[in-house]
């Protein structure tokens, strides 16, 4: 049983177009984060969101991207215009906090664009 | 900064056999390290983790890890190889002073032969 659950698990985008990804927390719990895998490269940190805030975002979370929590349930990743690089899994985690704690991954959504 | 090299893309062994994954670790600070285990189609799944405590670190499926400072690493070991333990591994270091990113390995893909 996943500690969080991802949709879609697979979506196939034109380059330039809008895409949401959404991941429902299993439990209830503050923090959350997003995290992206390329093909055959590293798991990479995107975004951290804490108490409906973001509170740290790397180098590749530029203004295409942004992440929300609409109705205090979903929490969400948008990419505005998508780039063929944006092709990726996109995992959503959930977490306790504080560098000890670890984190709690759903089955990713993959993202492809053509 | 923090970050883990894993050391071979692609481990294979025999069912039954030793299994060991190479991750050493670079952190400026005491680290916390964590194991991952992704299946095919699946999330990332903790393994096990170390928070400085016991050195010795064990997790599920009768995996296990020793962190050494000495050699600033943090292998992976199974006694016994599985056919069900192939998949994909990552080996992770989170950030002590924010607990908000994890920096993970590229991954060792583990091949078990019947």
């Amino acid at each position: 049983e996943p500690e969080v659950t991802q949709t879609p698990s697979h979506q196939v985008t034109q380059m330039g177009q809008e895409v949401i990804l959404r991941c429902v927390p299993i439990s209830n719990h503050l923090y959350f984060y997003w995290y992206r895998q390329i093909l055959g490269q590293k798991v990479e940190f995107l975004v951290s969101f804490y108490n409906n805030e973001i509170s740290e975002k790397s180098e590749i979370f530029d203004d295409q991207f942004s992440v929300e929590r609409p109705d205090g349930s979903n929490f969400t990743l948008k990419i505005r215009s998508t780039k063929l690089e944006d092709s990726a899994m996109y995992f959503c985690a959930r977490g306790r906090g504080g560098a000890s704690g670890e984190l709690f991954f759903g089955e990713g959504s993959r993202l492809t664009v053509l | 900064a923090q970050s883990v090299t894993q050391l071979g893309s692609h481990v294979s062994v025999s069912e039954g056999a030793l299994v060991l994954l190479r991750c050493n670790y670079s952190s400026s600070v005491p680290p916390y390290l964590f194991w991952y285990v992704q299946y095919p189609n699946q999330g990332l799944q903790l393994l096990l983790k170390y928070t400085s405590a016991a050195t010795l670190v064990k997790g599920i499926n009768g995996f296990e890890a020793e962190f050494k400072k000495s050699e600033t690493s943090f292998h992976l070991t199974k006694p016994s190889a599985h056919m069900s333990d192939a998949a994909e591994y990552f080996c992770a270091v989170s950030d002590p002073n924010t607990g908000n990113q994890f920096y993970f390995g590229t991954g060792t893909s583990l091949t078990v032969i019947p």
